[in-house]
């Protein structure tokens, strides 16, 4: 069964720094977003991405946050200047058509800014 | 009033118990309607999908949306320990891209 693909796994950076996740999500998929899940928290929606823009974007996915899809397979999530509070899960997923399809999600990337 | 509210337990059942776990909502924009399962430390595994009030099956598990009370439900038939993981209820609205989720209700099933 095809899967939502992400690296790396875990991703230790500076308070400061630069960090890209990357995501390829399912080949024929339209729709893609990114999600976080701080530690004991609720999964929360970031980012949705279609046609090469972004579609929807929430309070979270503020300046330091962009998205982009390099290369037509690859979906990245940039954090530009990373904080402590930037530390969770990150989860990237896709979708076949909006409204009636669900989201399938990859494994996450686990971010820890020190 | 939250959006989207699960109790987060913890639930420990035994082995071939019936499951029940609920989230209730507050806007009456929500139109779909999702239970995922998320083991320690893996992304969310969809289970079920609904867009209409009612009940559907697959297997073990029936996906239940009552919208006039707000009220979704999934329930686990002959639970097993396999089945012991987080289990997240998710909503969207009609036009949005955006998934709301319950805080997830961890469940364990014992042998």
């Amino acid at each position: 069964e095809p899967e939502v693909t992400q690296t790396p796994s875990h991703q230790v950076t500076q308070m400061g720094q630069e960090v890209i996740l990357r995501c390829v999500p399912i080949s024929n998929h339209l729709y893609f977003y990114w999600y976080r899940q701080i530690l004991g928290q609720k999964v929360e929606f970031l980012v949705s991405f279609y046609n090469n823009e972004i579609s929807e974007k929430s309070e979270i996915f503020d300046d330091q946050f962009s998205v982009e899809r390099p290369d037509g397979s690859n979906f990245t999530l940039k954090i530009r200047s990373t904080k402590l509070e930037d530390s969770a899960m990150y989860f990237c997923a896709s979708e076949l058509g909006q409204g009636d399809s669900p989201l399938h999600f990859g494994n996450g990337t686990r971010l820890t800014v020190t | 009033q939250k959006e989207v509210e699960q109790d987060p337990g913890p639930l420990s059942v035994p082995e071939g118990a019936i499951v029940s776990l609920n989230c209730t909502y507050s806007n009456s924009a929500f139109q779909y309607f999702m239970w995922y399962r998320q083991y320690s430390r893996k992304g969310p595994e969809l289970l079920m999908y609904t867009y209409s009030s009612g009940n559907k099956e697959d297997g073990r598990f029936t996906a239940q949306v009552d919208k006039s009370s707000k009220y979704i439900s999934l329930f686990i038939r002959d639970s097993q320990p396999s089945d012991s993981a987080t289990y997240l209820c998710a909503m969207k609205r009609a036009g949005s891209y955006q998934l709301t989720f319950g805080k997830g209700t961890k469940l364990s099933v014992i042998p």
